[in-house]
């Protein structure tokens, strides 16, 4: 059980908008730390894509955008591609464990 | 560009032990925080260590502590972790990460290694 939660898998079609959320609590993005969400295709290497909760490492499109509120934070995905089929995964710092922690990731699906 | 490439993965039995290397090119290795995440087969991402860029702090999961030992050797640009008492459930690729962020608690991943895969098997 994952100390964020993300639901396992979304789906859209291509030029649609969808959103995964990571939930948290008190002790991680309710105190205020920071949410990094990652990209990871099949078989690949996780990648950067969000960063300080709304940050866009260069070389990552405008497509993708963050956002946290309270215990919680969001991806957003917009015109939505075929390309962006993979597992995203966000990830903060909690208190009570003394280190950082991941989502049990979300499975995206382009339909 | 900055680049860590990781060595060492391995078959070990239960209870024995591994060491994990990640090189690290193409950056000021000392100034940087480092850690080891792992992903178990089919699941999802799990952080196991960091260590701070001078070495002096270093920070363990709940799942590997005591058994797991992060260190660095910042002459050599080079990031270790040495795996001892292994369980099955240690199987996985183990990931080393570079770290960025003006504070410890919000330190984003932002160089990834390719992994190196540990099994755990008898």
């Amino acid at each position: 059980q994952s100390v964020l939660t993300q639901p396992p898998s979304v789906s859209g079609a291509p030029g649609q908008r969808v959103t995964i959320s990571c939930t948290g609590s008190s002790s991680n993005i309710g105190a205020g730390y920071d949410v990094h969400w990652y990209q990871q295709f099949p078989g690949t290497v996780p990648k950067l894509l969000i960063y300080a909760s709304t940050n866009r490492p260069s070389g990552v499109p405008d497509r993708f955008s963050g956002s946290k509120s309270d215990t919680s934070a969001s991806l957003a995905i917009t015109g939505l591609q075929a390309e962006d089929e993979a597992d995203y995964y966000c990830q903060s710092f909690d208190s009570s464990l003394s280190g950082w922690v991941f989502g049990g990731g979300t499975k995206l699906t382009v339909l | 560009d900055v680049q860590v490439v990781e060595s060492g993965g391995g078959l070990v039995q239960p209870g024995g032990s591994l060491r994990l290397s990640c090189a690290a090119s193409g950056l000021a290795f000392s100034n940087f925080a480092m850690t080891w995440v792992r992903q178990a087969p089919g699941k999802g991402l799990e952080w196991v260590s960091g260590i701070s860029g001078s070495g002096r702090s270093t920070f363990y999961a709940d799942s590997v502590k005591g058994r797991f030992s992060i260190s660095r050797d910042n002459s050599k640009n080079t990031l270790y972790l040495q795996l001892n008492s292994l369980r099955v459930e240690d199987t996985a690729v183990y990931y080393c990460a570079k770290q960025k962020g003006l504070i410890r608690e919000n330190y984003a991943m932002d160089v990834w290694g390719q992994g190196t895969t540990v099994t755990v098997s008898s």
